[in-house]
């Protein structure tokens, strides 16, 4: 079947715009994650929802990030104002009800000017 | 210092060489490990995952899980020139709840025909 599925592949932008990156997770799983990934490093979690609630954005690095999934499938994670060092690929993944393993999409490489 | 550390590389190796991949971690509450492969601009693919200490064997790869240490490990046997790649190992104190996973900074493999 179809794995997690993240749109646009790549977002080029300037400093200070407003960006969207849409995630489209595995059919049937109720647990979505968030993972931001800076060139040489291992992914770090951003965001967790279970159904249509974050049940925990502790990762989130300030309030300019900000994420939704109000249907409990598509999940959108909004960028306001982008800095340079938001930079990175945001990865998302999915899991089947948040106790099994966690399948991740491609992840869209956002790059800001 | 990174709950999680991991050695970067890169790790050059011949075909058919045994390759051992090492995390170790300070925090004595993660239960869940995990290592995913990454290939260059690809998302994270889950290889093995296992639950507290012990070893976990699939195909040519072997997973040790060492608490007592903080310590794992991941063996490839015969390694083949596809096996060239990112592994990050990855733990969750977890899998319910937020099941949010920390990731190593993720060695780099290369496998030399």
């Amino acid at each position: 079947g179809a794995g997690v599925s993240q749109t646009p592949s790549n977002k080029v932008t300037e400093k200070g715009k407003y960006v969207e990156l849409r995630c489209d997770p595995i059919s049937g799983h109720t647990a979505l994650y968030w993972y931001r990934q800076s060139l040489g490093q291992g992914p770090e979690f951003l965001i967790y929802f279970q159904g249509t609630g974050a049940a925990d954005d502790s990762g989130l690095p300030n309030d300019r990030f900000f994420a939704v999934r109000p249907e409990g499938s598509v999940s959108t994670l909004k960028i306001q104002r982008t800095e340079r060092g938001d930079s990175a690929v945001y990865l998302c993944a999915s899991s089947l009800n948040g106790y099994n393993e966690q399948f991740f999409g491609p992840g869209t490489r956002l790059t800001v000017l | 210092q990174k709950e999680v550390e991991q050695d970067p590389g890169p790790l050059s190796v011949p075909e058919g060489a045994i390759v051992s991949l090492n995390c170790t971690y300070s925090n004595s509450a993660f239960q869940y490990f995990m290592w995913y492969r990454q290939y260059s601009r690809k998302g994270p693919e889950l290889l093995m995952y296992t639950y507290s200490s012990g070893n976990k064997e699939d195909g040519r790869f072997t997973a040790q899980v060492d608490k007592s240490s903080k310590y794992i490990s991941l063996f490839i046997r015969d390694s083949q020139p596809s096996d060239s790649a990112t592994y990050l190992c990855a733990m969750s104190p977890r899998s319910g709840n937020t099941g949010k996973l920390i990731f190593g900074q993720g060695t780099t493999l290369q496998v030399k025909p």
